[in-house]
Formats: C-alpha cells, structure tokens, sequence
C-alpha cells in the first residue's frame, strides 16, 4: 500500500510561471515532510521541508503547503527556471528515523 | 568538501556472488542510511542507522545487511545477491535523523 502519493508523474510548465507539484499521504502518524530534487546520474538534493506543526515554510522561490486534515502537501516553484527541471520526490517520516518516498514527479520548465 | 561517497558507483555482478557497496561521509554526521531506487517505485529505504553500532531495518531489507563499526562508514552488504536487487541504489547521512539527508552520487548494480 502506497502511503506517499505523487499522482502526476510529470509536469510541463513555462519559464517564469508557477510550477505546483502535489502529494498525498494516507499515514496520520506522519509528522515531517520534505521535498528532494533529483537531476539525473546525480543523488537526489534536499530542498525545503515542513513539520506538521507549521502549514507552509517558504524558501525563496520555493515554498512548501500542508494541509493536515486532507492529509496533501504542495511544493510551489515562483517563477520557474529552466534549471528547475528535474524530478521531484515528496517524502514524509513519522518519528524522524524512517523516510518514505513518493514515485516523483518529472518537471521539465521550458523557455 | 562536505561529501558521501560511494564505491563502487558501477557494477556488474552474478547471482550469489557476495558483495559490498561502501559508504562513507566526511560531516561527522550521526544519521547513515541506504535506499534503493527502481523505475516506477521511487526510493525505498533499506537500513538506516542512528548511529555507531545502531541499526535498523527500512521498508525492504530483506536480502540485505548493514554495520556500522565507525561514524563515517556504513556499507551495504548483500550475501547472496539475485536478479530482484538490480537497482540504484543511494547512500545518505544527517546529523540526527531523516532532516536534511545528504545523498551520495548512487551505485548502479546488475545482478545476472
């Protein structure tokens, strides 16, 4: 049973819009999420992360959104570069030993 | 400069042939851990470790056996490796848990 959800596994979007990644989870004892970047023959890179506590943390152009009670997080790219083409992985912990990944989502930002 | 690594980054093997895949990670950190990636499941975590002589099993450590004798070094052990371990597979540490995980550059392996 999947517990991280990336239901789109791409995304197309234009230089200098708004890219929107989703994910969902079905565990409620997750309590800490993040979102790592993945260029290829590369690991992947951490990128912003949210404890449940909080329902957004912004990073510059990144800013991450959980809402709890529909068990959803969205990573917001504004604007979007051709750099941030990449594939994006949603992850979530209960307990801050264990990770589970989402599949990822590809994003290809074009000019 | 602050790094993981890994070795062999590339390798070919045959079923039941035991080998190592090393990791190491020069930031001191506390938090080692080894996941495995395959097209269409994303990243699955095999071990981690907490720290020295601590460790403990991920979603799919089956197959698979980890030590940790030294903060820096946690290798990925597979006894008897078979055809299902084909995959990417990734080392990472942190200082205390899964915040902020530092990847290493990935181990591509083939099991025959």
């Amino acid at each position: 049973d999947q517990q991280v959800k990336q239901n789109s596994p791409s995304l197309s979007v234009q230089e200098g819009r708004i890219s929107i990644l989703n994910c969902d989870y079905t565990n409620s004892m997750f309590d800490y999420f993040l979102w790592y970047k993945k260029y290829p023959a590369e690991g992947p890179t951490f990128l912003i992360s949210i404890s449940s506590i909080k329902d957004k943390n912004e990073d510059g152009r990144f800013t991450v959104f959980l809402n709890k009670s529909a068990k959803h997080l969205s990573l917001h790219i504004v604007p979007s570069q051709p750099g941030d083409s990449a594939v994006y992985f949603c992850a979530a912990s209960g307990g801050y030993s264990t990770l589970t990944f989402g599949k990822g989502t590809m994003l290809l930002v074009s000019p | 400069e602050a790094q993981v690594t890994q070795n062999p980054r590339y390798l070919i093997t045959v079923t039941g042939k035991k080998l190592t895949v090393t990791c190491s990670q020069n930031m001191n950190h506390e938090y080692m851990s080894w996941y495995r990636q395959d097209p269409g499941l994303g990243l699955r975590q095999i071990y981690y470790s907490m720290n020295v002589e601590v460790t403990d099993k991920g979603d799919v450590p089956e197959g698979y056996k980890v030590s940790r004798k030294e903060k820096r070094n946690f290798p990925l052990i597979l006894e008897s490796p078979s055809p299902n371990q084909t995959s990417l597979y990734f080392c990472a540490s942190s200082w205390t848990g899964v915040e902020t995980q530092y990847f290493g550059p990935g181990t591509r392996l083939l099991v025959l």
